[in-house]
């Protein structure tokens, strides 16, 4: 079983279009996490969710809202897309808002064309 | 949270010890070292973090020096599938937390 599980693994679309990703834990695990990692190959935060609340949010544009249906789910949805939100994006999680270890997913390739 | 300093890339041969270092020289007395490592094109994978007390498990060992402002995560025998870009991250304690990943070290393994 994949503990943090992500789709789509690669989203092609064009600028201007609304598009999720979804991301789902089986773990058990009380926060989530999304990252991004541009061309350069640096990976930053962009949003924390603790049991379903929002907790970090790094500056990241509103044309982006993450949303929790429960603890086990942390979806990113985009809108508008523009070029320079192509990246990897990865989810992850870890038992508690300061735990130790982070899981993260196989990460979802995002291309804006 | 404090900043660190890694090589940019390291080589290393199959089957031996590698050593990847990492400065942290204005790391305070509540953040923990953290060493996390990202295979191409998979997510980051955790291996292992340390307090002040040098760390072991079934993937790595991590040495701290005396003086927290230094470790060195050692991978025993390494092989080709340890190819990868090696983070070490500090970060303090507390319950909203968030890990920094910097530019890491690529460490190449060859036959």
């Amino acid at each position: 079983d994949t503990a943090v599980s992500q789709t789509p693994k690669y989203l092609v679309t064009q600028m201007g279009n609304d598009k999720s990703i979804k991301c789902e834990q089986n773990l058990g695990h009380d926060t989530m996490y999304w990252y991004k990692q541009d061309s350069k190959k640096f990976l930053k935060i962009m949003f924390s969710y603790n049991n379903k609340e929002l907790i970090i949010n790094e500056t990241v544009p509103n044309r982006f809202s993450p949303k929790s249906p429960d603890k086990a789910h942390l979806n990113l949805h985009i809108n508008s897309l523009e070029l320079g939100d192509s990246a990897v994006y990865f989810c992850a999680s870890s038992p508690q808002g300061g735990g130790e270890k982070l899981f993260f997913g196989s990460g979802t390739q995002l291309s804006v064309l | 949270d404090a900043k660190t300093t890694q090589p940019t890339s390291m080589d290393c041969a199959e089957g031996r010890a590698a050593n990847l270092p990492c400065n942290h020289s204005t790391i305070s007395g509540n953040e923990y070292v953290y060493w996390y490592r990202q295979i191409h094109s998979q997510g980051p994978q955790y291996i292992i973090h340390g307090l002040k007390n040098n760390e072991t498990n079934e993937m790595a060992s991590l040495i701290i020096t005396e003086d927290r402002k230094s470790s060195t995560l050692i991978l025993p025998h390494a092989t080709l599938r340890d190819t990868a870009v090696y983070y070490c991250i500090v970060r303090s304690g507390g319950s909203n937390y968030k890990l920094t990943f910097g530019k890491g070290t690529l460490l190449t393994v060859n036959p």
